[in-house]
């Protein structure tokens, strides 16, 4: 029964280029949330999404980031022309109903951009 | 809105010595209260959470917390350290009545020092 898997584990890139990081929630989970922990802070809270709609991206920068959870495969979190301001480490994390008792959190990716 | 502080950055401890981690919050309606540890290189692993009952409660690992409503903490306690419980510690917050957002801490680094 696998946890909530995220991959790339590490993503390099140049400024200018594209990061896409993937997510699979745990089974049975339908609603992802997506969370960004910049160096020495706590996590802050980015978008929530359930299959094909997104329920509230408050959190999510107006520019270059966008995030998606398809019917079919993992959620995608998509930053476009990164800049070094985005290197930080972002978490997935995923539950069977509202979230509101707590999350399931995947190992994150790391954003480095150089 | 909710926030939550966390009072110490860094607490060494020595292995086999008692331990607490501090954790207050603000917030103007009721609140679920987290905490979750996060071993280096590591995604967020729930140790416990307080949504009612009793305030004392007990997680993974020999953790315990305490919700104190009127001094609106929720201090983290472990009476024996040891070496593997040498991590970062969040504490977070979730409003009642259906939010899904976590607001987190900054974070508190436990070394425990053999």
């Amino acid at each position: 029964n696998a946890g909530v898997m995220q991959n790339p584990r590490h993503l390099v890139r140049r400024r200018g280029q594209e990061a896409r990081l993937r997510c699979s929630p745990m089974k049975g989970h339908s609603h992802v949330y997506w969370y960004r922990q910049l160096p020495e802070e706590g996590l802050k809270f980015m978008v929530y999404l359930q299959k094909e709609n997104i329920i509230d991206e408050s959190g999510m920068p107006k520019e270059r980031f966008s995030a998606e959870f398809p019917k079919e495969g993992p959620s995608i979190l998509r930053i476009q022309q990164v800049v070094r301001g985005d290197s930080a480490a972002y978490f997935c994390a995923s539950s069977p109903a509202g979230g509101e008792y707590g999350y399931t959190f995947g190992s994150g990716t790391r954003l480095t951009v150089v | 809105a909710q926030s939550v502080t966390q009072l110490d950055s860094q607490v060494p401890v020595f292995e086999e010595a008692p331990v607490e981690l501090r954790c207050n919050y603000s917030s103007s309606v009721s609140v679920y209260l987290f905490w979750y540890v996060q071993y280096p290189n590591q995604g967020l692993q729930l140790l416990l959470k307080y949504l009612s009952g009793s305030t004392l409660v007990k997680g993974i690992n020999g953790f315990e917390a305490e919700f104190n409503k009127s001094q609106t903490s929720f201090h983290l306690r472990k009476p024996s350290v040891h070496i593997s419980d040498t991590a970062e510690y969040f504490c977070a917050v979730s409003e009642r009545a259906g939010s899904y957002q976590l607001t987190f801490g900054k974070g508190t680094k436990l070394s425990v020092i053999p």
